[in-house]
């Protein structure tokens, strides 16, 4: 079946230590992007990109880093320079950054 | 800036009956797209319905329409025979950029 993946559903860790979150389409879709949902609030863009080795900030990119070294594959990582990263992170894909959006299930991160 | 506004944070409809969910976006371009989006508490998020801006025609897809009023920068959703699975937060989206509203949360009576 074509979808996109997200793993783990729930990560737990200790302040001070980088996460990554793995994000995974095969729905052959160029571009893909990270989103941080934070209660009661809508979507903040991370970082997204349009093809591989090749990625764009968006507007809270401070604090995390992402890589597309494949097309299918689009990892965040969240460093210990983001002040307050437990949050609820989605990832999602499109043909291209015109067309609608594909989610994943999220991960839900918490920092302690 | 481009901003999505959706005033409404929690609307309430009796099973069967029509709701409708505002939508207002602000932007200097004439080529975008909008989209609203259900976020079931699983929380997965799920396309309902897309507008191209150069359409004048208004999308539809079922139960689900929208009222595009691109003068006004306005995008409602309009959910017709509600059911209890509709309830869910709904986000309204901006294309070029990538732009969410806060988000309103639907709940549906039986």
């Amino acid at each position: 079946d074509g979808g996109i993946t997200q793993s783990p559903k729930y990560l737990f860790r200790k302040e001070g230590q980088n996460v990554t979150l793995s994000c995974e389409q095969n729905l052959n879709h160029d571009a893909m992007y990270w989103y941080r949902q934070d209660p009661g609030q809508g979507l903040r863009l991370i970082y997204y990109s349009q093809i591989v080795n090749d990625f764009q900030k968006g507007d809270i990119a401070e604090g995390y880093s992402v890589s597309r070294e494949k097309k299918e594959s689009f990892p965040l990582t969240v460093t210990s320079a983001q002040k307050n990263p437990t949050a609820f992170y989605l990832c999602a894909s499109s043909i291209n950054r015109n067309y609608e959006q594909y989610f994943g299930p999220g991960t839900r991160l918490t920092v302690t | 800036a481009q901003t999505v506004t959706q005033s409404q944070p929690e609307m309430s409809v009796q099973e069967a009956e029509t709701v409708t969910l505002s939508c207002t976006y602000d932007t200097s371009e004439s080529d975008y797209y909008l989209f609203w989006y259900k976020q079931p508490p699983s929380r997965q998020m799920i396309l309902v319905i897309r507008q191209e801006a150069y359409k004048q025609q208004n999308a539809t897809e079922n139960r689900f329409s929208v009222n595009f009023q691109k003068a006004a920068k306005s995008f409602s959703l309009k959910i017709s025979d509600s059911q209890l699975g509709d309830a869910a937060m709904y986000f309204c989206a901006y294309r070029s950029k990538f732009y969410f509203g806060s988000g309103t949360k639907l709940n549906v009576k039986p």
